[in-house]
Order: C-alpha cells, then sequence, then structure tokens
C-alpha cells in the first residue's frame, strides 16, 4: 500500500521563476493539503484540496496556487519565486470524508532558491 | 501571539530520563489535537492523538486539558531513538493543521 508520494524530492531555482510540485495521496485517502516549512519552524497550511477544488486555504500569496486531478493527485505552483520561499514543501492527504483524521505526509520536496 | 506555542528547546536528557513537554494553543474552536515526531530532515510522522481523557501509548502519554487549552506530552524511559523535535498539532477542521514551531528532544548515552 503505497503512501504519500512527493516529486521532485530536491529542486534548485532562481528568483522569479516559476515551479511546480506534484504529489499522489495515500491509497483510498481523496484530500490533499499542501504545507511548507522553512528551517527552523513548524509546518505551515498553504492549501487543501478536496474533489478536485480548494476547499481552505492558509495565509500565503495568490503566487501559490494549485490543482487537484481527477485522481486525487495534486500539485502545488509557486510563481515568480522569491528567496523566502526555499524550504521543505510537504503533501499531506487524508480520507476528507471522515472528518478530523490525522494527516498522513509525504517525505517533502526540498526547494531552494538562488 | 502565535496559534499553537511550545516550549523552546532544545531539551537534553540522558537516556532513562523522564521528559515532558507543553503546548498551549489559542482556538477554542479547535477540533482535534496531535503530537508528531519529526527526525532531521524527514518529514513529520503521527506519534499520537491527544484526547481529553488522556490516553497512552507504551512510554508516551498525552493530555488535553480544554478548558486551559493546554496539551502535553510525557515521555518515560528515554531512548536515545527518541531524539527528534516534537511537533504540538491542532486541526482547525477539515484536517488542516496549524503546528506549533516544535520542540527538539536529545537523549545521550
Amino acid at each position: 500500500d503505497a503512501g504519500v508520494t512527493q516529486s521532485p524530492t530536491h529542486l534548485i531555482k532562481t528568483r522569479g521563476q516559476q515551479v511546480t510540485l506534484r504529489c499522489s495521496p495515500k491509497s483510498g485517502h481523496d484530500t490533499v493539503s499542501w504545507y511548507q516549512q522553512a528551517l527552523g519552524q513548524g509546518p505551515q497550511f498553504i492549501f487543501q484540496y478536496y474533489e478536485e477544488e480548494e476547499r481552505q486555504r492558509g495565509n500565503f500569496p495568490d503566487r501559490f496556487s494549485g490543482h487537484q486531478f481527477p485522481n486525487y493527485s495534486s500539485e502545488l505552483n509557486v510563481n515568480a519565486l522569491l528567496l523566502g520561499d526555499s524550504a521543505l514543501y510537504l503533501c499531506a492527504s487524508s480520507d476528507g470524508g471522515r472528518g478530523n483524521q490525522p494527516q498522513h505526509f509525504g517525505d517533502g520536496t526540498r526547494l531552494s532558491i538562488l | 501571539r502565535k496559534e499553537v506555542e511550545q516550549d523552546p528547546g532544545p531539551f537534553n536528557v540522558p537516556e532513562g530520563a523522564t521528559v515532558a513537554f507543553n503546548c498551549t494553543y489559542s482556538n477554542s474552536a479547535s477540533q482535534s489535537f496531535f503530537w508528531y515526531r519529526q527526525d532531521c530532515r524527514k518529514e513529520p510522522k503521527l506519534l499520537m492523538s491527544v484526547y481529553s481523557s488522556g490516553n497512552e501509548d507504551g512510554r508516551f502519554t498525552a493530555q488535553l486539558n480544554r478548558a486551559s487549552q493546554y496539551i502535553s506530552l510525557l515521555i518515560r524511559d528515554s531512548k536515545l531513538s527518541d531524539s527528534a523535535t516534537y511537533l504540538c498539532v491542532v486541526n482547525r477542521g477539515y484536517s488542516t493543521l496549524t503546528f506549533g514551531k516544535g520542540t527538539m528532544l536529545l537523549v545521550s548515552p
């Protein structure tokens, strides 16, 4: 039973570029959430996708956008990258129909902005 | 005020020690509560859920006090393998999690 998978594992970009990160949820899960974890901080909620729509959003600018596909996989897009976007980006999945269940995290994508 | 606040670390303890982590949260509408563990440069992993009645999983005991909006984690008989960062996590609903900054635990021989 595959857990949450993310790609790529590492990525290096320069300021102003755009990036797309990908996530496949754990089998049986239909809800995907994205988090940003800066060095020395706890993860911060970016947004959540359920039924191919953004259901919840944290305090992140519009440069951060996403998408969920019919197979429940998801993408996180970040435009006009800033140095401060360097972080570990975590994807988590859960069963949206079962309320407040704990989330299962992928290994993350480590994004470095030069 | 941050939504979830934890003890600043790190905590340095010898093997066999008992260590307690404290956490407070500000949103009284928070629905569920967890402790996650995160190893260096790895993803967070669920350690245990936290209930008002208190719950125990082996050497780990978690407590929740909704009235004072306080969560705790007690680790007894610390092992070297317990060294990690412990994250206090609050669910605001729809499984959207708010994390504390984390408290690092270092267990030494």
